[in-house]
């Protein structure tokens, strides 16, 4: 399988707390994005890195890539009780256009 | 309102009978996908379409099909579900991603499957 690989599988912390979950891949890839999902609902595109960008922030979000180890970090600042949800990474290997995820994070906010 | 609407949201059938799961979305897009999503697995992708009569296999594709023959929709089929294909499945959609300024995919809301 190229799925790849999240970690950690569950995370609960604090709400005002910092969250970071990590991602590895196994392939060359042309971008990296981070999705959301709310309890078995549809995915939510929340921010894109591309092959030849290190970092990225949007808003409370901020995205690391590292292509020479296959890995990405999503760090969510100043974590709310909304921000609950799991968290998946999704790649699209380079010459294809198939897309793989990661299995995800869980990501618990406590109020 | 932009979106991907999958029929139904809901199945229970019984193995062997055939089943489709339609897929439709309004935003022109060019690049249409199904996932199933299993607990522990993520998402996988089981068939995705670059354009109109243009399919191509995701990472899980035995023991589907699907087409293109319109732009808005694509149809997942099961010709004979078995209950190994059980699962949660999305359809989504995006511009083509070869286009310059790439834009992610839009998901439906999801379509839960059982197969006795």
């Amino acid at each position: 399988s190229q799925q790849g690989e999240e970690d950690p599988q569950a995370l609960s912390i604090q709400e005002g707390e910092n969250a970071t979950m990590n991602c590895s891949y196994k392939t060359s890839i042309n971008n990296l994005q981070w999705y959301r999902q709310n309890s078995g609902r549809g995915l939510v595109h929340l921010i894109l890195i591309r092959s030849n960008e290190r970092e990225k922030h949007s808003g409370r979000l901020r995205v690391t890539l590292d292509t020479s180890k296959k890995s990405s970090s999503l760090l969510i600042t100043a974590s709310r009780a909304a921000d609950t949800a799991s968290y998946f990474c999704a790649t699209d290997a380079t010459g294809t256009y198939k897309y793989i995820f990661g299995t995800g994070t869980r990501l618990k906010v406590l109020a | 309102e932009a979106q991907v609407t999958q029929n139904p949201r809901y199945l229970i059938t019984v193995t062997g009978k055939k089943l489709t799961v339609t897929c439709s979305q309004n935003m022109n897009h060019e690049y249409m996908s199904w996932y199933r999503q299993d607990p522990g697995l993520g998402l996988r992708q089981i068939y995705y379409s670059m354009n109109v009569e243009v399919t191509d296999k995701g990472d899980v594709p035995e023991g589907y099909k699907v087409s293109r023959k319109e732009k808005r929709n694509f149809p997942l089929i099961l010709e004979s579900p078995s209950p190994n294909q059980t699962s949660l499945y999305f359809c989504a959609s995006q511009p083509n991603p070869d286009s310059s300024g790439f834009q992610p995919q839009h998901f439906g809301d999801g379509t839960r499957l059982s197969i006795l």
